[in-house]
């Protein structure tokens, strides 16, 4: 069926270094891979997003990489900050009318 | 964070009873989704709705209805037939699609007693 997997469901980095979260779709036609950071009590909000027509992007310290043959698309935050301490959640665009099937959620803690 | 609310913020309800959530966006969205999200789970789309008096059930949409009268307004009742309504419900808005970014509102915490 139509699912997405994200690895690890917690992730625990020293400030300053990197961090890289990894999802998996089931859909070889998803087209749309957002990811959207979730502080706790707050509402998500999209962080970047990837078109099945490239291959990575770029946004300052924040990166995204795409590869359609494996079926996974990866975050990748460099220079981690005690503010990127958040909930993150990856989705992929799937079905007849291409709505976002989520992960699960990786649980990202920035050690001081 | 303006543009989509949700009201309450926490709603509790009784076993039998149906409980409506509340959902307006000022952004000029055509397209608007109800998600449920669980600890330890991904969001999961209820029903969605891309134009006026239309919308479309999700993956869990059973136990649920809505409606699309207005543009600004997707209202989302829980109904009794809901086995396990207790969540965080989530809101969203579109300009276009599903591949368009998604705007949340701040939720509402249902909990039944």
């Amino acid at each position: 069926g139509e699912n997405v997997e994200q690895h690890p469901s917690t992730l625990s980095v020293q400030e300053g270094d990197s961090a890289v979260i990894k999802c998996t779709y089931s859909d070889s036609a998803s087209n749309y891979f957002p990811w959207y950071k979730q502080e706790l009590g707050k509402r998500p909000q999209l962080i970047i997003d990837i078109r099945s027509n490239v291959g990575e992007k770029k946004d300052q310290r924040i990166a995204v990489t795409l590869n359609k043959t494996a079926k996974h698309f990866s975050l990748h935050i460099t220079e981690t900050q005690p503010e990127d301490s958040a909930v993150y959640f990856c989705a992929a665009s799937m079905g007849s009318n291409y709505q976002l099937i989520w992960g699960a959620g990786t649980k990202l803690i920035i050690k001081p | 964070d303006g543009g989509i609310t949700q009201s309450p913020k926490y709603l509790f309800r009784k076993e039998g009873q149906n409980v409506t959530l509340s959902c307006e966006q000022n952004l000029n969205h055509d397209a608007m989704y109800w998600y449920r999200q669980d600890p330890g789970q991904g969001l999961r789309l209820i029903y969605y709705s891309q134009i006026v008096n239309d919308f479309q059930k999700g993956d869990i949409a059973e136990g649920y209805s809505v409606s699309r009268e207005k543009k600004e307004s997707f209202p989302l009742t829980v109904t009794s037939a809901q086995k396990n309504p207790t969540a965080f419900y989530l809101c969203a808005s579109t300009s276009g699609g599903s591949t368009d970014t998604q705007y949340f509102g701040p939720g509402t915490r249902l909990t039944v007693l």
